[in-house]
């Protein structure tokens, strides 16, 4: 089975501070993704990358940005953390695409509820 | 930009009966579409997922249908049960101009399953 795990299940910060999610999944994927879901906008795409030191902007990126240094590993930084970003981060990792395959489908982590404060 | 609805956007029903779950997206140009289950606090499960070129996927009692042309999709639950009571969420794989995208989701259907 696919597993992603991620570091905490809860989070308390203070606003301001320097703020580190951690994502590891254990499948050998090249795709990994971060969302914030809120209550009434649903879940929203932070940002995501196609292989290490790879990344892309999603939807909502300001205020947030990440690192791949390891394949198996992508981490969501909070620069300087603001009660606007209380939510809950759900991180996923999927395959690449390969020709003629199909688009493989993403999986989950637990997700990580972050309160700023 | 890529819209997904989700309609209804909660569903209450009695144990046994089938229910129909239904998810539109305004842009046909997608790769996959997936169904998720997510209990509440949860992460996502991941139930069905539909290629681009496919019509449908079933596992158990579940069956997931897609029309890409017209933006539809449904998810059928047969014979549902207490256990079934979870939100459902549609998401559509986008695509852009370097390929394959993030996912953009539906809001969710809030399905509870009396007893």
């Amino acid at each position: 089975d696919v597993k992603v795990t991620q570091s905490s299940r809860y989070l308390v910060k203070r606003t301001g501070e320097k703020v580190f999610l951690e994502c590891v999944q254990d499948m050998d994927h090249e795709n990994m993704f971060w969302y914030r879901q809120d209550p009434g906008l649903g879940l929203r795409l932070i940002y995501f990358s196609y292989d290490v030191k790879m990344k892309e902007k999603g939807d909502i990126p300001e205020g947030y940005s990440v690192s791949r240094e390891k394949k198996e590993r992508f981490s969501l930084i909070l620069e300087s953390a603001s009660t606007n970003q209380t939510s809950m981060y759900l991180c996923a990792s999927s395959l690449v695409m390969t020709g003629g395959g199909g688009d493989p489908e993403q999986y989950f982590g637990p997700g990580t509820r972050l309160t700023v404060t | 930009k890529q819209e997904v609805t989700q309609i209804p956007a909660a569903l209450s029903v009695p144990e046994g009966e089938n229910l129909v779950l239904n998810c539109s997206f305004t842009d046909s140009a997608i790769y996959n579409l997936q169904w998720f289950r997510q209990d509440p606090g949860k992460g996502l499960t991941s139930l069905l997922l539909i290629q681009s070129s496919q019509r449908e996927q079933t596992s158990g009692r579940l069956n997931a249908s897609l029309d890409k042309s017209s933006g539809r999709s449904t998810l059928y639950i047969a014979a549902s049960q207490p256990g079934d009571s979870a939100t459902y969420l549609c998401a559509v794989r986008r695509y852009s101009g370097g390929g394959a995208d993030g996912l953009t989701f539906g809001k969710g259907t809030h399905l509870i399953i009396q007893p």
